[in-house]
């Protein structure tokens, strides 16, 4: 069975960088049906997603977030990474990683996220 | 980027009722809509993907609907475990988005 685990350093300071990983464990993170995300939620609002990555290394990445979010894949660890630079305190949320699946509908090859980590909380504070 | 827009933002329903939510696209995203649900606490839940197909294990209560810029979800007959929030999601194109989330509150 599919597990996602998030792992991080709990308290950043700002202007300092963020740093967290994935770690995926019951299956491989070479699959070239699967993307690997990443969706962070603020204390009290809803869900942002902020990048997807391919084993291949291709990603993709939230517009708002894109000059300051890094993600990679470690194919040989089975695991990928999301850095935030120059964090700030809106930077302070849970952080999830998630499978983005290609299952197949009516419409076609479809892509949702079917497989969650329990989340890792961020606190951005000197 | 594609902006999703939820409505209402949050209700109240009794145990039985049906009830509707909406989310609206700023442009069409053909088909390619998911519905999650989420718990205090909890990371969220894939209840619908593909606009209406339902996730394995997920109660058939839920229905999904819509297509191009205006969906819904349906929980036919409200349970006090539905309580939570509900946010759809698009992936028609690389650049993911959530709504901004429904909360139901089962009375």
């Amino acid at each position: 069975q599919l597990q996602l685990q998030e792992s991080g350093p709990g308290l950043v300071k700002p202007s300092e960088t963020l740093s967290l990983i994935c770690n995926v464990s019951g299956g491989s993170i070479n699959s070239r049906r699967d993307y690997w995300g990443w969706v962070r939620q603020s204390p009290g609002k809803g869900l942002e997603w902020i990048a997807n990555i391919h084993f291949s290394g291709s990603t993709s990445l939230n517009p708002s977030l894109q000059s300051r979010v890094f993600i990679s894949v470690d194919t040989s660890k089975n695991q990928f990474s999301l850095m935030v630079t120059s964090v700030t305190a809106a930077d302070t949320a849970v952080y999830y990683c998630a499978r983005g699946f290609a299952g197949t509908a009516a419409v076609g090859t479809a892509y949702y996220m079917d497989v969650w980590g329990k989340g890792t909380t961020v606190i951005v504070s000197s | 980027d594609i902006q999703m827009t939820q409505s209402p933002s949050s209700l109240s329903a009794s145990v039985g009722d049906r009830v509707t939510v909406t989310c609206r696209a700023s442009q069409s995203v053909s088909r390619y809509l998911n519905w999650y649900q989420q718990k205090p606490g909890k990371a969220p839940k894939l209840l619908i993907y593909a606009a209406s197909s339902l996730q394995s294990g997920v109660p058939s209560r839920f229905t999904g609907s819509g297509s191009g810029t205006d969906f819904t979800l349906i929980i036919t007959s409200l349970q006090p475990e539905d309580s939570a929030t509900y946010y759809c999601q698009q992936t028609y194109i690389t650049q993911w988005s959530f709504g901004q989330g429904t909360k139901v509150e089962v009375k």
